[in-house]
C-alpha cells in the first residue's frame, strides 16, 4: 500500500496562511490524494481531494506537484478552529486506505 | 448533512465480555467502515461492507466481527474483549467506493477493557 509522510507538528499564527506538506513518492497513477482533519474529541472530517490538478473548495486548497509525489494543503487564513490533526492519505480503487499519524497543527492567537 | 451516529461515546468493559458497537448513517450510503485509532498508529481499518450482509476484512480483523443486516446500520462485535482492544473506534460511511469516495466519520466510541 502506498504511504504518505507528513511532519509531526506545525505552528501557525492566526490569520496567516498555512502550508501543510505531504510526501507520497510511491503514489500510483490511479491513487487520489485526500486530506482529512480531526478536531479534538471528534471523528475525522473530510477536507479536500484531488488527482492531478490543483483543487479549491470553501475549506482549503490542494496543490499537487507535477510528478504527484508530493502535495500541499493550503489554509488561506488560519483560525483557532483550524487547530487539529491533518491527515494526508492516498485512496485507491480498493478502500484499504492508510491513515498515518498526521500533522498536528497549532494556531497561535 | 450526512450524519453518522455511534451508539456510545464511552464504554468500559471487562476482559472476556462481548462488546457491541453500533453505527447508523442516515444518507443511504452503501459503503460502511470500522476503524480503530491508537496514538502514534493513526487509523487502521478493521472491516468494511459494500452492501447488506456483505463484509470484507480490513488490515486488522483479528478479534473482531461485524454485522450488516440493514443498509443504514453496521455493527462491530468483540466476541471476547481483551485489554489490547482498548482503543478509539471510528465508524465511517461513503457514497462512492474506492479512490473518490469521501468518508464521513462518526464521533467515535472510546472503549476501555479492564
Amino acid at each position: 500500500d502506498a504511504k504518505t509522510t507528513q511532519p509531526n507538528s506545525m505552528e501557525s499564527n492566526e490569520e496567516e496562511p498555512v502550508h501543510l506538506p505531504c510526501n507520497h513518492s510511491t503514489i500510483s497513477g490511479t491513487d487520489y490524494i485526500h486530506w482529512y482533519r480531526q478536531l479534538p474529541s471528534q471523528g475525522p472530517e473530510y477536507v479536500i481531494h484531488g488527482l492531478t490538478s490543483n483543487v479549491n473548495n470553501r475549506m482549503a486548497s490542494l496543490a499537487i506537484a507535477e510528478d504527484r509525489k508530493s502535495s500541499t494543503l493550503i489554509l488561506h487564513r488560519a483560525t483557532l478552529r483550524d487547530a487539529a490533526v491533518y491527515y494526508c492519505i492516498l485512496k485507491t480503487s480498493y478502500d484499504k486506505v492508510i491513515f498515518g499519524p498526521g500533522t498536528s497543527l497549532s494556531v497561535i492567537p | 448533512d450526512v450524519k453518522v451516529t455511534q451508539s456510545s461515546r464511552y464504554l468500559v468493559k471487562r476482559t472476556g465480555e462481548k462488546v457491541f458497537l453500533e453505527c447508523v448513517q442516515d444518507m443511504d450510503h452503501e459503503n460502511m467502515f470500522w476503524y480503530r485509532q491508537d496514538p502514534g498508529l493513526g487509523l487502521r481499518l478493521i472491516y468494511f461492507s459494500y452492501d447488506v450482509k456483505m463484509k470484507e476484512k480490513g488490515d486488522i480483523p483479528e478479534g473482531y466481527s461485524v454485522s450488516r443486516e440493514k443498509k443504514e446500520r453496521f455493527s462491530l462485535i468483540l466476541e471476547s474483549a481483551s485489554t489490547n482492544q482498548t482503543s478509539m473506534y471510528l465508524c465511517a460511511s461513503s457514497l462512492l467506493r474506492g479512490a473518490v469516495g469521501e468518508l464521513f466519520f462518526g464521533e467515535g466510541s472510546r472503549l476501555t477493557v479492564l
